[in-house]
Protein backbone atom coordinates (compact mmCIF):
# COMPACT_ATOMS: atom_id res chain seq x y z
CA UNK A 1 0.00 0.00 0.00
CA UNK A 2 2.45 2.70 -1.18
CA UNK A 3 2.13 5.73 0.39
CA UNK A 4 3.46 7.96 -2.73
CA UNK A 5 0.87 8.76 -5.05
CA UNK A 6 2.00 9.72 -8.68
CA UNK A 7 -0.49 11.15 -11.32
CA UNK A 8 -0.89 10.80 -14.11
CA UNK A 9 -0.31 6.67 -14.31
CA UNK A 10 -0.18 7.14 -18.23
CA UNK A 11 1.05 10.25 -20.34
CA UNK A 12 1.30 10.46 -24.46
CA UNK A 13 2.78 13.72 -25.50
CA UNK A 14 4.16 14.95 -28.73
CA UNK A 15 7.53 16.16 -28.76
CA UNK A 16 6.05 19.72 -28.86
CA UNK A 17 3.58 19.70 -25.92
CA UNK A 18 4.29 20.36 -21.93
CA UNK A 19 3.00 18.47 -19.43
CA UNK A 20 3.79 17.78 -16.00
CA UNK A 21 4.07 14.60 -13.68
CA UNK A 22 2.69 14.69 -10.02
CA UNK A 23 4.10 13.39 -6.97
CA UNK A 24 2.74 13.67 -3.36
CA UNK A 25 3.65 11.95 -0.17
CA UNK A 26 2.16 12.57 3.12
CA UNK A 27 4.63 10.22 5.07
CA UNK A 28 6.71 13.15 6.71
CA UNK A 29 9.55 13.05 4.58
CA UNK A 30 11.74 15.08 3.65
CA UNK A 31 13.88 13.99 0.64
CA UNK A 32 11.92 13.29 -2.75
CA UNK A 33 13.31 11.78 -6.26
CA UNK A 34 12.56 11.45 -9.38
CA UNK A 35 13.80 8.13 -11.44
CA UNK A 36 13.55 6.94 -14.66
CA UNK A 37 13.65 3.54 -15.84
CA UNK A 38 13.72 2.41 -19.40
CA UNK A 39 12.14 -1.33 -19.92
CA UNK A 40 14.29 -4.25 -18.89
CA UNK A 41 16.77 -1.81 -17.05
CA UNK A 42 17.07 -0.10 -13.66
CA UNK A 43 16.07 2.71 -12.30
CA UNK A 44 18.33 5.68 -12.95
CA UNK A 45 18.47 8.70 -10.71
CA UNK A 46 17.95 11.98 -12.45
CA UNK A 47 16.64 14.23 -9.38
CA UNK A 48 16.88 14.82 -5.55
CA UNK A 49 15.28 17.07 -3.10
CA UNK A 50 16.56 17.73 0.01
CA UNK A 51 14.28 20.16 2.65
CA UNK A 52 12.44 21.44 -0.84
CA UNK A 53 15.90 22.35 -2.45
CA UNK A 54 17.17 20.93 -5.27
CA UNK A 55 20.15 18.99 -4.16
CA UNK A 56 21.19 16.95 -7.11
CA UNK A 57 20.77 17.02 -10.74
CA UNK A 58 22.22 13.74 -12.56
CA UNK A 59 22.96 15.55 -15.90
CA UNK A 60 19.29 15.29 -16.72
CA UNK A 61 18.67 17.44 -19.81
CA UNK A 62 17.01 20.93 -19.50
CA UNK A 63 13.96 19.59 -20.92
CA UNK A 64 13.07 17.57 -17.89
CA UNK A 65 12.40 20.85 -14.87
CA UNK A 66 12.04 19.23 -11.81
CA UNK A 67 10.11 21.09 -8.92
CA UNK A 68 9.14 20.95 -5.35
CA UNK A 69 6.58 23.25 -4.44
CA UNK A 70 6.60 22.36 -0.74
CA UNK A 71 7.62 19.16 1.69
CA UNK A 72 4.77 17.12 0.23
CA UNK A 73 4.97 17.57 -3.64
CA UNK A 74 7.05 17.12 -6.27
CA UNK A 75 6.63 18.05 -10.08
CA UNK A 76 8.47 16.78 -13.17
CA UNK A 77 7.26 19.76 -16.02
CA UNK A 78 8.25 17.93 -19.56
CA UNK A 79 9.00 19.89 -22.55
CA UNK A 80 9.93 19.29 -25.83
CA UNK A 81 11.22 15.86 -25.03
CA UNK A 82 12.21 13.24 -27.30
CA UNK A 83 10.95 9.62 -28.30
CA UNK A 84 14.27 7.96 -26.26
CA UNK A 85 12.61 10.04 -23.22
CA UNK A 86 9.82 7.31 -23.38
CA UNK A 87 10.02 5.70 -20.00
CA UNK A 88 8.42 5.00 -16.72
CA UNK A 89 9.32 7.85 -14.04
CA UNK A 90 9.27 6.87 -10.81
CA UNK A 91 8.88 10.03 -7.78
CA UNK A 92 10.27 8.17 -4.55
CA UNK A 93 10.82 9.97 -1.25
CA UNK A 94 12.76 8.79 2.25
CA UNK A 95 12.94 10.47 6.02
CA UNK A 96 15.53 12.44 5.02
CA UNK A 97 18.48 13.35 2.87
CA UNK A 98 21.32 12.44 5.20
CA UNK A 99 19.80 8.53 5.01
CA UNK A 100 22.29 8.02 8.00
CA UNK A 101 20.40 8.65 10.61
CA UNK A 102 17.34 6.48 9.57
CA UNK A 103 17.17 3.38 7.81
CA UNK A 104 17.53 5.44 3.71
CA UNK A 105 15.13 3.38 2.80
CA UNK A 106 13.35 5.10 -0.46
CA UNK A 107 9.30 4.51 -1.18
CA UNK A 108 8.24 4.62 -4.59
CA UNK A 109 5.14 5.68 -5.78
CA UNK A 110 3.34 3.57 -8.69
CA UNK A 111 4.75 5.43 -11.50
CA UNK A 112 4.13 7.60 -14.64
CA UNK A 113 4.50 5.77 -17.64
CA UNK A 114 5.71 7.84 -20.04
CA UNK A 115 5.21 8.01 -23.88
CA UNK A 116 6.55 10.48 -26.32
CA UNK A 117 5.53 10.27 -30.15
CA UNK B 1 30.43 6.38 -7.38
CA UNK B 2 29.20 2.97 -5.63
CA UNK B 3 28.79 0.06 -8.12
CA UNK B 4 26.25 -2.90 -7.61
CA UNK B 5 26.31 -6.14 -9.12
CA UNK B 6 24.00 -8.69 -9.57
CA UNK B 7 24.26 -12.64 -10.39
CA UNK B 8 22.05 -14.11 -12.54
CA UNK B 9 20.59 -11.28 -14.11
CA UNK B 10 18.22 -14.27 -15.17
CA UNK B 11 17.28 -17.35 -13.37
CA UNK B 12 14.39 -20.18 -14.48
CA UNK B 13 14.15 -22.11 -11.63
CA UNK B 14 11.23 -25.06 -11.02
CA UNK B 15 8.72 -24.39 -8.38
CA UNK B 16 10.20 -26.45 -4.95
CA UNK B 17 13.62 -25.75 -5.55
CA UNK B 18 16.00 -23.17 -3.68
CA UNK B 19 18.71 -20.74 -5.55
CA UNK B 20 20.41 -17.78 -4.46
CA UNK B 21 20.49 -14.32 -6.24
CA UNK B 22 23.98 -12.50 -5.31
CA UNK B 23 24.64 -9.08 -5.08
CA UNK B 24 27.87 -7.75 -4.95
CA UNK B 25 29.08 -3.80 -4.14
CA UNK B 26 31.87 -1.20 -4.88
CA UNK B 27 32.63 0.78 -1.81
CA UNK B 28 31.81 -0.10 1.97
CA UNK B 29 28.56 0.34 2.99
CA UNK B 30 27.04 -1.18 6.45
CA UNK B 31 23.53 -1.42 4.56
CA UNK B 32 21.79 -2.86 1.82
CA UNK B 33 18.22 -2.98 -0.06
CA UNK B 34 15.98 -5.37 -1.85
CA UNK B 35 13.11 -4.44 -4.00
CA UNK B 36 10.85 -6.59 -6.18
CA UNK B 37 9.32 -5.53 -9.44
CA UNK B 38 6.13 -6.96 -10.99
CA UNK B 39 6.02 -6.42 -14.56
CA UNK B 40 4.44 -2.75 -15.46
CA UNK B 41 4.91 -1.84 -11.68
CA UNK B 42 6.73 0.38 -9.54
CA UNK B 43 9.51 -1.10 -7.32
CA UNK B 44 8.23 -2.69 -3.78
CA UNK B 45 10.62 -2.49 -0.63
CA UNK B 46 11.83 -6.12 0.42
CA UNK B 47 14.57 -5.72 2.84
CA UNK B 48 16.21 -3.21 4.49
CA UNK B 49 19.59 -4.52 5.71
CA UNK B 50 21.41 -2.13 8.28
CA UNK B 51 24.24 -3.94 9.07
CA UNK B 52 27.21 -6.56 8.98
CA UNK B 53 25.32 -10.18 9.60
CA UNK B 54 22.08 -8.61 9.25
CA UNK B 55 19.46 -11.55 8.10
CA UNK B 56 15.99 -10.85 7.33
CA UNK B 57 13.19 -13.32 6.57
CA UNK B 58 9.72 -12.97 4.84
CA UNK B 59 8.21 -16.05 3.85
CA UNK B 60 10.06 -17.67 1.30
CA UNK B 61 12.70 -15.17 0.85
CA UNK B 62 15.69 -14.45 3.10
CA UNK B 63 18.35 -11.90 2.64
CA UNK B 64 21.60 -11.42 4.50
CA UNK B 65 24.28 -8.74 4.20
CA UNK B 66 28.03 -9.50 5.11
CA UNK B 67 29.44 -5.55 4.98
CA UNK B 68 33.46 -7.30 4.94
CA UNK B 69 32.77 -9.75 2.04
CA UNK B 70 30.52 -6.47 0.48
CA UNK B 71 28.31 -9.78 -0.48
CA UNK B 72 24.30 -9.32 0.04
CA UNK B 73 22.44 -12.84 -0.87
CA UNK B 74 18.73 -13.50 -1.58
CA UNK B 75 17.48 -16.72 -0.67
CA UNK B 76 14.83 -18.40 -2.31
CA UNK B 77 12.95 -21.48 -1.00
CA UNK B 78 10.79 -23.54 -2.12
CA UNK B 79 9.63 -21.65 -5.35
CA UNK B 80 6.43 -20.60 -5.78
CA UNK B 81 5.49 -18.78 -9.29
CA UNK B 82 4.02 -15.83 -7.31
CA UNK B 83 7.90 -15.16 -6.72
CA UNK B 84 8.07 -14.26 -10.35
CA UNK B 85 9.26 -10.91 -10.46
CA UNK B 86 12.61 -8.69 -11.53
CA UNK B 87 14.79 -8.43 -7.86
CA UNK B 88 16.77 -5.78 -8.08
CA UNK B 89 19.67 -4.82 -4.83
CA UNK B 90 20.45 -1.11 -4.34
CA UNK B 91 23.39 0.44 -2.14
CA UNK B 92 23.41 3.55 -0.57
CA UNK B 93 25.99 6.55 -1.30
CA UNK B 94 26.32 10.02 -0.41
CA UNK B 95 26.80 12.31 -2.63
CA UNK B 96 26.71 16.29 -2.95
CA UNK B 97 25.45 16.29 0.21
CA UNK B 98 22.34 14.14 -0.51
CA UNK B 99 21.71 10.15 0.40
CA UNK B 100 20.70 7.86 -2.93
CA UNK B 101 20.52 4.30 -3.61
CA UNK B 102 22.39 2.73 -6.60
CA UNK B 103 20.39 -0.28 -8.27
CA UNK B 104 21.89 -3.58 -9.65
CA UNK B 105 20.38 -4.74 -12.94
CA UNK B 106 18.69 -7.05 -11.55
CA UNK B 107 17.88 -10.64 -11.71
CA UNK B 108 14.58 -11.51 -13.39
CA UNK B 109 12.98 -14.74 -11.68
CA UNK B 110 10.87 -16.85 -13.40
CA UNK B 111 9.57 -19.96 -11.37
CA UNK B 112 8.32 -22.36 -13.82
CA UNK B 113 5.76 -25.54 -12.53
Amino acid sequence: DTEVTQTPKHLVMGMTNKKSLKCEQHMGHRAMYWYKQKAKKPPELMFVYSYEKLSINESVPSRFSPECPNSSLLNLHLHALQPEDSALYLCASSQDSGGWMNTGELFFGEGSRLTVL
Amino acid sequence: ELKVEQNPLFLSMQEGKNYTIYCNYSTTSDRLYWYRQDPGKSLESLFVLLSNGAVKQEGRLMASLDTKARLSTLHITAAVHDLSATYFCAGPYSGAGSYQLTFGKGTKLSVIP
